[in-house]
C-alpha cells in the first residue's frame, strides 16, 4: 500500500516552454500533498503544500506564478513549471499524505527536468 | 527551519554499527526517517511522534529525545543495502505537517 506516481519520470524542454508534472496517489486518498525540489547532492526543499479544493501554499522565495498547483481531486496534484528556463532543471518530488494516516508522507519517484 | 544532520557522511564495513543524529532549535511534533539512494525518491523508514516511543524496523532504529529535540537513528549490524542517503525530516508543533529536512548523511557500507 500507500504507493505514489509521478509522471513523467524525465523531462527535456526548451527555455521558455511550460512542463506539466503529476503525482497520484494510488492506493489512498491524499488531502495533502507537497512539492519537493533537490539539487544534486542536496536535501529536499519543500517548495508548496497542495490541499484538495483549495488553493496552494508556497515556502517562502517560491515564484506562484511560476509553479502553479492544482489539487483537483483526493488522487491527482499537478506542479506545472511555466516558462521553464535552465535555472529550474532539478529533480522534481512529491509526497503525500493519506487522509486517515496524516502523520506520515509518502514519497513519489521523483521527476527529472532539464531546461535546455 | 533545516534541521541539523550529523555526521555528514559515514563509511562502515558490513556488520558494523553506526549513528546518525538530528537535531532541531525549534520544539518538535515529529521526526521522519527516509533514506534515498541514488537517482531515486526518499524511502520512508519511520517516524517517531512527540510523546511516542521509540521504534525500530528490521536493525534500524530511532529515537527521540524531546527535551533536546533530537532524533538519532541507530543502524545496527549494517548491511550492504544500507548504503545511501539518510534524512530526518522534521515537523514542528507550529507547522504541523509540513517536513524541514536536514541535510542528509551519506551512508557507504563496504563489504
Amino acid at each position: 500500500g500507500a504507493v505514489v506516481s509521478q509522471h513523467p519520470s524525465w523531462v527535456i524542454c526548451k527555455s521558455g516552454t511550460s512542463v506539466k508534472i503529476e503525482c497520484r496517489s494510488l492506493d489512498f486518498q491524499a488531502t495533502t500533498m507537497f512539492w519537493y525540489r533537490q539539487f544534486p547532492k542536496q536535501s529536499l526543499m519543500l517548495m508548496a503544500t497542495s490541499n484538495e479544493g483549495s488553493k496552494a501554499t508556497y515556502e517562502q522565495g517560491v515564484e506562484k506564478d511560476k509553479f502553479l498547483i492544482n489539487h483537483a481531486s483526493l488522487t491527482l496534484s499537478t506542479l506545472t513549471v511555466t516558462s521553464a528556463h535552465p535555472e529550474d532543471s532539478s529533480f522534481y518530488i512529491c509526497s503525500a499524505r493519506d487522509q486517515y494516516i496524516q502523520e506520515t508522507q509518502y514519497f513519489g519517484p521523483g521527476t527529472r527536468l532539464l531546461v535546455l | 527551519q533545516q534541521p541539523v544532520q550529523s555526521p555528514q557522511a559515514v563509511i562502515l564495513r558490513e556488520g558494523e554499527d553506526a549513528v546518525i543524529n538530528c537535531s532541531s532549535s525549534k520544539a518538535l511534533y515529529s521526526v521522519h526517517w527516509y533514506r534515498q539512494k541514488h537517482g531515486e525518491a526518499p524511502v520512508f523508514l519511520m517516524i517517531l511522534l512527540k510523546g511516542g516511543e521509540q521504534k525500530g524496523h528490521e536493525k534500524i532504529s530511532a529515537s527521540f529525545n524531546e527535551k533536546k529535540q533530537q532524533s538519532s537513528l541507530y543502524l545496527t549490524a549494517s548491511q550492504l543495502s544500507y548504503s545511501g542517503t539518510y534524512f530526518c525530516g522534521t515537523a514542528t508543533t507550529d507547522s504541523w505537517g509540513k517536513l524541514q529536512f536536514g541535510a542528509g548523511t551519506q551512508v557507504v557500507v563496504t563489504p
